[in-house]
């Protein structure tokens, strides 16, 4: 059963507006949430993570809201660009390691 | 600085031939890993190490092995491939003790196929 879920699988979005995605975990023990960004043909890379005693972080045109109580966190990017579309992976650790654990990812597709 | 260096890019492998991906960094990271990506479920760790001479099990580890002799290097062994070895491979390197999620680097990938 996966502990950190993605439930849409794609989004599409026109260039300058917001773009939401959102991820579900199960395991209340996760204490840190990351949002990675993938291109194809690409290793994922770190875009913005949240620790679990707080429930905002802003970095530029991107926010990761992070609600405890709905084990639920979601990125917001205002406003979107074309160079934004991605596969965007929810990832969260727990304890003291740096063992993530995934969800399956968005595509983002932003339009111009 | 090369970051994370993962050899070869792509591979086509028989079943049950066995080969080893390769994954090399220079940032002095003590912790290393491995996930695979395979479509719908993200990426999955496979094994890590969290310093030389020390590995350890992630969530899929069967038919794979992994060595840690030194800090820079980590290899994955895939022993006798199966088709359902096909998939993304990535190595990741960070510092040990840190939960932050910009000190993880992933290497670009290694595409396998087994056929």
């Amino acid at each position: 059963d996966q502990q950190v879920k993605q439930n849409s699988p794609s989004l599409s979005v026109q260039e300058g507006r917001i773009s939401i995605l959102n991820c579900d975990y199960t395991n209340s023990m996760f204490d840190y949430f990351l949002w990675y960004k993938k291109y194809p043909a690409e290793g994922p890379t770190f875009l913005i993570s949240i620790s679990s005693i707080k429930d905002k972080n802003e970095d530029g045109r991107f926010t990761v809201f992070l609600n405890k109580s709905a084990k639920h966190l979601s990125l917001h990017i205002v406003p979107s660009q074309p160079g934004d579309s991605a596969v965007y992976f929810c990832a969260a650790i727990v304890g003291g390691g740096n063992k993530l654990v995934f969800g399956a990812g968005t595509i983002l597709r932003v339009k111009s | 600085n090369a970051g994370v260096t993962q050899t070869p890019k792509f591979q086509v492998l028989k079943t049950g031939q066995s080969m080893t991906l390769q994954c090399a960094q220079d940032m002095n990271h003590e912790y290393m890993s491995w996930y695979r990506q395979d479509p719908g479920m993200g990426l999955r760790l496979i094994h890590y190490s969290v310093g030389a001479g020390i590995t350890d099990q992630g969530e899929v580890p069967n038919g794979y092995n992994v060595s840690r002799s030194t800090t820079e290097d980590f290899p994955l062994r895939l022993l006798s491939a199966a088709p359902s070895q096909t998939s993304v491979y990535f190595c990741a390197s960070s510092y040990s003790g840190t939960r932050r999620g910009n000190t993880i680097y992933f290497g670009e990938g290694s595409w396998l196929t087994v056929v």
